[in-house]
């Protein structure tokens, strides 16, 4: 099993449209998460980090489950400008400073 | 504020020649990572270093691939003799010495090695 999983996608939604993309991972022992956002032949930039209580900025709210080993990323009222790969990171499952991502979910969203 | 800083942008050369990339992380932070990324294989994590000193080499693929940090505000990565199979688009990221600190990441080189 990877350490990180996500589905590929893509998913095409409408503009307006609410999505959510899940993110498992294998190592209880996890410390810390976050969600990337990854645009094409650009650099990964932090999008937000997920904290245990959920956590919320704008039309993005991000979740954990740690009983389940699972961080969820939900968009609001989808725009043509959220068009890119999301990457599910996960820190601290190996090593103080480890860090593996997700080989992330593209979303395509559609006029 | 200045992020983390990557040279060249592009690097075209030829099967067999060295190839260096550099590296400037953000002022004060003392993790580096440098990662690479293709389209089958994803974000792979090459190595990392804490305080200049290589941690985790484990993700470099073999010894054509080596890694220096000589001081907080350099790195270079290095590959001799280059080949074909590692064209990709190479990353160096940086952060604070803190669990939850994210990294931040610079530009990237593409590498195509023809």
């Amino acid at each position: 099993r990877k350490e990180v999983e996500q589905d590929p996608g893509p998913f095409n939604v409408p503009e307006g449209a609410t999505v959510a993309f899940n993110c498992t991972y294998s190592n209880s022992a996890s410390q810390s998460f976050f969600w990337y956002r990854q645009d094409c032949r650009k650099e990964p930039k932090l999008l937000m980090s997920v904290y245990s209580s959920g956590n919320e900025d704008g039309r993005f709210t991000a979740q954990l489950n740690r009983a389940s080993q699972y961080i969820s990323l939900l968009i609001r009222d989808s725009k043509l400008s959220d068009s890119a790969t999301y990457l599910c990171v996960v820190k601290g499952s190996g090593g103080y400073q480890k860090v593996t991502f997700g080989t992330g979910t593209k979303l395509q969203v559609i006029p | 504020d200045a992020g983390v800083i990557q040279s060249p942008r592009h690097e075209v050369t030829e099967m067999g020649q060295e190839v260096t990339l550099r590296c400037k992380p953000i002022s004060g932070h003392d993790y580096l990572f440098w990662y690479r990324q293709t389209m089958m294989r994803g974000l792979e994590l090459l190595i990392y270093f804490n305080n200049n000193v290589p941690i985790d080499d484990s993700g470099m693929p073999e010894d054509r691939f080596s890694a220096k940090m000589p001081n907080a505000s350099f790195s270079t990565l290095k590959i001799q003799p280059s080949e074909p199979r590692d064209s990709a688009v190479y990353f160096c990221a940086s952060s604070l010495d803190s669990f939850n600190q994210p990294q931040h990441f610079g530009d990237g080189t593409r590498l195509s090695i023809l």
